[in-house]
């Protein structure tokens, strides 16, 4: 079974500059989260779609970061413009349903450099 | 949502179980506990969960009292390969990863 990909591996922009990262999830799959990993710290969820509606994004800073599932399957999430706080790990997981206690399944990121 | 408090980091040799205990006091009727396992340039990996009582799988046991306050995940038996860090989650449909607990193996 594929796991989740996520494109690009590494990322090295300067700040004030935009970025897109790619994500798709297991196959079937119908939820999906976005999570950004900042260096010594744990994942913290930043959206979670349900096919293509958002369920929770209250984490997300909506003046720069903005994420789509248009389809219900790849998602993408965009940051524009970037600060250099934005440095971090995004990692894009998914669940088969999005019920109670799901084990999540997680890529392996995209490493993002704001310069 | 419940907060979870657990070590920093630990330091174990190569063959021992190793031990990790989260405490989470406020934790809700329907909350489940999740451990996740995170290697380096990885997204993390789900181990275990349980509600109550022991589980146990062909990774690690986790082990809950009655009270559902804390839990200990158990890995027996460790390697230089389970260097890593390790999250204890507790929720529902929402999880919060805290700062984990950084697992040195040494030889």
């Amino acid at each position: 079974e594929a796991g989740v990909a996520q494109s690009p591996r590494y990322k090295i922009i300067e700040k004030r500059q935009s970025v897109a990262f790619w994500c798709n999830p297991i196959s079937g799959h119908a939820t999906l989260y976005w999570y950004q990993q900042i260096l010594g710290q744990g994942p913290k969820l930043l959206i979670q779609f349900q096919n293509n509606g958002v369920v929770d994004d209250s984490q997300l800073p909506k003046d720069r970061f903005s994420a789509e599932r248009l389809k219900g399957v790849d998602s993408t999430l965009k940051i524009q413009p970037a600060k250099l706080e934005d440095s971090a790990v995004y990692l894009c997981a998914s669940s088969p349903l999005g019920e109670a206690n799901e084990k999540l399944f997680f890529g392996s990121g995209t490493q993002l450099s704001v310069l | 949502l419940a907060k979870t408090t657990q070590p920093i980091s630990m330091d174990s040799y190569e063959g021992q179980e190793v031990n990790i205990t989260c405490s989470h006091n406020n934790i809700a009727t329907n909350d489940y506990i999740t451990w996740y396992q995170q290697f380096p340039s990885q997204g993390p990996r789900f181990i275990i969960q349980g509600y109550k009582t022991k589980v146990t799988n062909e990774v690690a046991s986790l082990f809950i009292p009655a009270d559902r306050k804390s839990s200990t995940l158990s890995l027996p038996r460790v390697s230089l390969s389970d260097t890593a860090v390790y999250y204890c989650l507790v929720g529902t449909y929402k999880y919060i990863f805290g700062t984990g607990t950084r697992l040195k193996v040494l030889a």
